[in-house]
């Protein structure tokens, strides 16, 4: 598993900016990549995933790049607003029935 | 609102004590998740199961932890004896086990454990 400490990256914005949180995996054979955003008492909420086969994904307003050669994830917002204020983690889906594994999160404060 | 609920949001327990929580998924999710979350971490999984069947708990913390499935519609996790270190969130998921969004997960609002 992972060894996180208690200080996660933090990342402030202004408002309209574009943020980009990045983030290290550490299974290669892992097969999809997840983002989530979770608000303070909220659990996860999906944003986007990628597939390893891709190495980039557009949503709306987020993007996502894989690079799997160093094994770096990054998720994209565009203009970003107040309420993308929250803590974000990458995850890789892992095994056949969908265990998550949840890597550093950053917090996220983008500021009117 | 038809998203995962869990039940109770908080609990505040004496260390010794037993505590059962409980997980509602979305109705018609096959799988459901178990998972741990410590200030400053990402969840942490703990548990699986696929309709009533637990077909995966070597990641359960110690034998002090059991989770139910009995129908295969909500679900309880039990920790026997908490001790402080048991104090976290802990977070129920669920999902669909076919189609191409499969592996996309549900995560519910929490049950948040304190232990004093």
């Amino acid at each position: 598993g992972e060894s996180v400490g208690l200080h996660l990256p933090t990342l402030s914005v202004q408002e309209g900016d574009n943020s980009i949180i990045n983030c290290a995996y550490s299974n290669s054979a892992s097969d999809y990549f997840i983002w989530y955003k979770q608000e303070s008492g909220k659990g996860p909420q999906f944003i986007i995933d990628i597939r390893s086969n891709m190495d980039k994904r557009q949503g709306q307003r987020v993007t996502v790049l894989l690079n799997k050669t160093v094994k770096h994830l990054s998720l994209q917002i565009a203009a970003t607003q107040p309420g993308d204020s929250a803590v974000y983690f990458c995850a890789e889906l892992g095994t056949s029935y969908g265990k998550l594994t949840f890597g550093q999160g950053t917090i996220l404060t983008v500021h009117p | 609102d038809t998203g995962v609920s869990q039940d109770p949001r908080h609990k505040i327990t004496k260390r010794g004590q037993n505590v059962t929580f409980r997980c509602d998924p979305i109705s018609e999710h096959n799988r459901l998740y178990w998972y741990r979350q410590t200030l400053g971490q990402g969840p942490e999984f703990l548990t699986y199961f696929q309709n009533e069947a637990q077909l995966e708990k070597s990641r359960l913390l110690s034998n002090r932890f059991s989770a139910e499935r009995p129908k295969g519609s909500f679900s309880t996790l039990e920790i026997q004896r908490t001790e402080q270190g048991d104090s976290a969130m802990y977070l129920c998921a669920s999902s669909f086990s076919r189609g191409p969004s499969s592996y996309e997960q549900y995560f519910g609002p929490g049950t948040r454990l304190t232990v004093t």
